[in-house]
């Protein structure tokens, strides 16, 4: 089973609202990804986790904020976010760190006014 | 800078064809390639890695490595109007940790 679940499917948010997304995994993996894609554009990385421990920030603002309370879950925290950041987000993971393969999520459709 | 190369398209292919996805590759260090496969307002699906030089099939796909030439392709046999997406091409190179380093994708058009 190669699943990445993610929560929600779609959100919207205003400038000033704080949300949080959701994702989850149940196959054991110790690194997991927040990658964000905008239309016509290939994913671009945001952060990596790594055994819970984040080792990659990839110069994120810090209007987005991560948290990896266990192994199985990352979550994205949002606030103050900007209309331009409307995107789909995308979660994945993989074995570890040195194991290049990433299984993605189904994404979360963010929309912010 | 790694850069992974490929054609925007769309390529079109009558169905029953073959198509062909190429990517190329800046990083010579490169060892691991993936083909994902995006529906349009969803998420990439993982359809082939390779590691090593030469073809890996699996299905109707074949994949296949060239890293002196810093190339790899997908060839999907028998093509289906479900096989109509984009297809992103990955490379990562290991160094201590790894990074997926994505193209910009190929649409493919796969017409009835």
């Amino acid at each position: 089973d190669t699943e990445v679940t993610q929560t929600p499917k779609h959100l919207v948010m205003g400038m000033t609202n704080k949300k949080s997304l959701k994702c989850e995994q149940h196959m054991g993996h110790r690194a997991m990804y927040w990658y964000k894609q905008k239309a016509k554009k290939p994913p671009e990385l945001m952060f990596v986790y790594s055994y819970e421990k984040l080792s990659i920030n990839e110069s994120v603002p810090s209007r987005f904020s991560p948290e990896c309370p266990n192994s199985s879950l990352l979550n994205l925290h949002l606030h103050a976010l900007q209309p331009e950041d409307s995107a789909l987000y995308l979660c994945a993971s993989s074995q570890d760190r040195s194991t290049d393969t990433q299984y993605f999520g189904p994404g979360t459709r963010l929309t912010v006014l | 800078q790694k850069e992974v190369e490929q054609n925007s398209g769309p390529l079109s292919v009558p169905e029953g064809a073959i198509a062909s996805l190429n990517c190329t590759y800046s990083d010579r260090v490169s060892q691991s390639f993936f083909w994902y496969r995006q529906y349009s307002g969803k998420s990439p699906e993982l359809i082939m890695s390779i590691y090593s030089n030469g073809d890996k099939e699996d299905g109707r796909f074949t994949a296949q490595l060239n890293k002196a030439s810093q190339y790899v392709s997908l060839l999907i046999r028998d093509s289906q109007p479900s096989d109509s997406a984009t297809y992103l091409c990955a490379v990562t190179a290991f160094s201590g940790y790894s990074t997926l380093t994505f193209g910009k994708g190929t649409m493919l058009l796969v017409s009835p």
